[in-house]
């Protein structure tokens, strides 16, 4: 079975630092991947999405970046963070193609103080 | 532009009860997917349900439908027989493109269910 894991669960970064978050999935391969940003109480943003390791495309134009070095490896990153980045950070995965499910990880509530 | 509207901020649905979370879409495209998503005080999301949009039956799974009404651009969850353990946030998703390829998929504001014992 497809599993998918998330690190680290929560992260608290003063302004102006790096942030690297991880995501990785086991069990199938070739996945799409995506990076989203949950704000409090509301629904879901799409930062990334990619097809395959190094294709990256971005949603929203914004201090973050994101790159897929393997297959199933996908991180989320800063150079410098901004109070603007808080939120909860969520990857998931979904079988090549246009028609299937996402699946989530745990997700990464980031904090930037 | 393609957009996702959920009306109802908060439910409250006795146990055992049904409730209808709404959810209006907006595209021009003609090629869609419609998807609802559960996400508890956990923070997880948990894909319930799938409706394509050239899919003629309603979508099931469980105690899960999707009321799929296409002229009027909605896709309701009908949540039969409700638990305890159905409170939780639910949002509704839509991915235009789905048979190019599309990937982008767009969430709404979500509905928080209370279900009262």
């Amino acid at each position: 079975s497809q599993t998918i894991h998330q690190w680290p669960a929560t992260l608290v970064q003063p302004v102006g630092s790096p942030l690297s978050l991880e995501c990785t999935v086991e069990g199938t391969s070739n996945p799409n991947l995506y990076w989203y940003r949950q704000a409090a109480g509301r629904g879901l943003q799409l930062l990334f999405y990619s097809v395959g390791i190094g294709q990256i495309s971005s949603e929203v134009p914004q201090n973050l970046s994101a790159s897929r070095p393997q297959d199933r490896q996908f991180i989320l990153s800063s150079k410098k963070l901004l109070l603007s980045d808080s939120g909860f950070y969520l990857c998931a995965w979904s079988r090549a193609g246009g028609n299937y499910e996402q699946y989530f990880g745990p997700g990464t509530r980031l904090t930037v103080t | 532009a393609q957009k996702i509207t959920q009306t109802q901020p908060g439910m409250f649905v006795q146990e055992k009860e049904a409730v209808t979370l709404d959810c209006t879409y907006d595209t021009s495209d003609q090629s869609y997917g419609l998807f609802w998503y559960k996400q508890p005080s956990s923070g997880e999301m948990i894909f319930l349900i799938y409706q394509g949009s050239y899919d003629e039956q309603n979508a099931t799974e469980g105690r899960y439908s999707l009321n799929f009404q296409k002229a009027r651009k909605s896709a309701n969850l009908v949540i039969s027989a409700s638990q305890l353990g159905d409170s939780a946030m639910y949002f509704c998703a839509m991915r235009e493109g789905v048979g190019t390829g599309g990937f982008k998929t767009i969430f709404g504001a979500g509905t928080r269910l209370f279900v009262k014992a």
